[in-house]
């Protein structure tokens, strides 16, 4: 059974541009969470999709933005990229809905962005 | 809005020794309480995890406790291995919406 898979592992960008991470969840989980990790800062929640909409969004600027696919599949954006916005963007899968482990978070491995 | 609270930041233990790391929050709709472990350079993963209907859960070593009253819930692990040496994270969630809330992290280190 696959696991999470995030594209791509690492990537550097410098300031204004703009950056699109991709997750796929394992199959059969329909729902889609984003976190940005950096040292100290544990894991901030950005958002939640589920069902192609989001679900809900974490205390980050509008530059920060995703989707959902009907596969399940989802993206993040940032756009005008600054300094501060690099970390490890983890994005993690659960089944979601009344079942048994439907909460249980999978996380990918991460995308490790670096701007410059 | 909905926050997680996490003490100690750092812990250090003697191999054998007990670990005991404390959260607090905010949401009185939370109802799932789950630990995450976090290992250098590794993803997060789940340990355990418990409900609100429940009031301790062990797995062999580890146990989590939570008082739904005080809004507090912890995690114990007993006979500590350096293996343990790890960021652990704790987390809440309102099972009826979607957004897993962490805890700061506790970075363990388990002294042979």
């Amino acid at each position: 059974k696959a696991g999470v898979t995030q594209t791509p592992r690492y990537l550097i960008k410098t300031r204004g541009q703009q950056v699109t991470l991709s997750c796929s969840p394992i199959s059969g989980h329909r729902s889609v969470s984003w976190y940005q990790q950096t040292p100290g800062q544990g894991l901030q929640f950005l958002f939640e999709y589920f069902s192609e909409t989001q679900r809900n969004k974490g205390n980050f600027p509008g530059r920060f933005s995703g989707r959902q696919f009907s596969n399940s599949r989802s993206e993040m954006n940032v756009s005008t990229l600054e300094l501060g916005d690099s970390a490890l963007y983890l994005c993690a899968s659960r089944k979601a809905g009344g079942i048994s482990g439907a909460n249980v978070l999978t996380f990918g491995a991460g995308s490790r962005l670096t701007v410059l | 809005g909905e926050n997680v609270e996490q003490h100690p930041s750092t812990l250090s233990v003697q191999e054998g020794d007990s670990a005991v790391i404390k959260c607090t929050y905010s949401d009185s709709a939370s109802n799932y309480f789950p630990w995450y472990k976090q290992e250098l350079g590794k993803r997060p993963q789940l340990i355990i995890d418990i409900r609100s209907n429940v009031g301790e859960k062990k797995d062999q070593r580890i146990a989590v406790t939570l008082n739904k009253t005080a809004k507090h819930f912890s995690l114990h692990i007993t006979e500590t291995q350096p293996e343990d040496s790890a960021v652990y994270f704790c987390a809440a969630l309102n099972t009826g919406g979607f957004k897993t809330i962490f805890g700061a992290g506790t970075r363990l280190f388990v002294k042979a």
